[in-house]
């Protein structure tokens, strides 16, 4: 059975850093290009990032260029997101998503991880 | 910034079809995937490819496309589709997911 597990989320100031993850089981990590998807309380999904199957290629969203680092480490089956000088605004619930081979599409998302910011 | 645009809330009895379409100007090049996400719930892909069904989803949702719109259509609605629903596609590139802003669907 597919699973994606995440953790890390929690309550940060305003410019602090927080590092999530997520746990890949029941398939190959290595064989599926994965991203972060982001849903503010109350509103809509927004796409954060996106990184290839071996890493090589890598994409964010306008909204975290340059303060956010997505990573994975197929070896450890897991999938990374950097999160530095954060914002009130990017306070939202943080899912992994396995983007289908082929097809596209995000076909498995992990249950999600809160990430508060707040002084 | 690259936008797909849903209108904000569709009303249904039970039993009737529910259209919710998405526009965006690279539709015609870009496949389009629908979600629905239940409150407290993690998004669900119902429709992938503008028109194909995973497996496990029933076939009264399908999907449709024409031009810069995609339909998700969904026949025979029951209390269970109740929920809010995506479209997602890329940009013209290919580079840069995006979603629109989602559906409330309710079942009178």
């Amino acid at each position: 059975e597919v699973q994606l597990v995440e953790s890390g989320g929690g309550l940060v100031q305003p410019g602090g850093s927080l590092r999530l993850s997520c746990a890949a089981s029941g398939f190959t990590l290595s064989g599926y290009e994965m991203n972060w998807v982001r849903q503010a309380p109350g509103k809509g999904l927004e796409w954060v990032s996106y990184i290839s199957s071996g890493g090589t290629t890598i994409h964010y969203a306008d909204s975290v260029k340059g303060r956010f680092t997505i990573s994975r480490d197929n070896a450890k089956n897991s999938l990374y997101l950097q999160m530095n000088s954060l914002r009130a605004e990017d306070t939202a619930i943080y899912y992994c998503a396995r983007e289908a081979t082929g097809d596209g599409g995000f076909d498995y998302w992990g249950q999600g991880t809160l990430v508060t910011v707040s002084s | 910034s690259y936008e797909l645009t849903q209108q904000p809330s569709v009303s249904v009895s039970p039993g009737q079809t529910a259209r919710i379409t998405c526009s965006g100007h690279t539709l015609p090049k870009q496949y389009a995937y629908w979600y629905h996400q239940r409150p407290g719930q993690a998004p669900v892909l119902v429709i992938y490819k503008d028109s194909e069904r995973p497996s496990g989803i029933p076939e009264r949702f399908s999907g449709s496309s024409s031009g810069t719109t995609v339909t998700l259509t969904i026949s025979g609605v029951q209390a269970e589709d109740e929920a809010d629903y995506y479209c997602q596609s890329a940009d013209s590139s290919g580079t840069y997911r995006v979603f629109g802003g989602g559906t409330k669907l309710t079942v009178l």
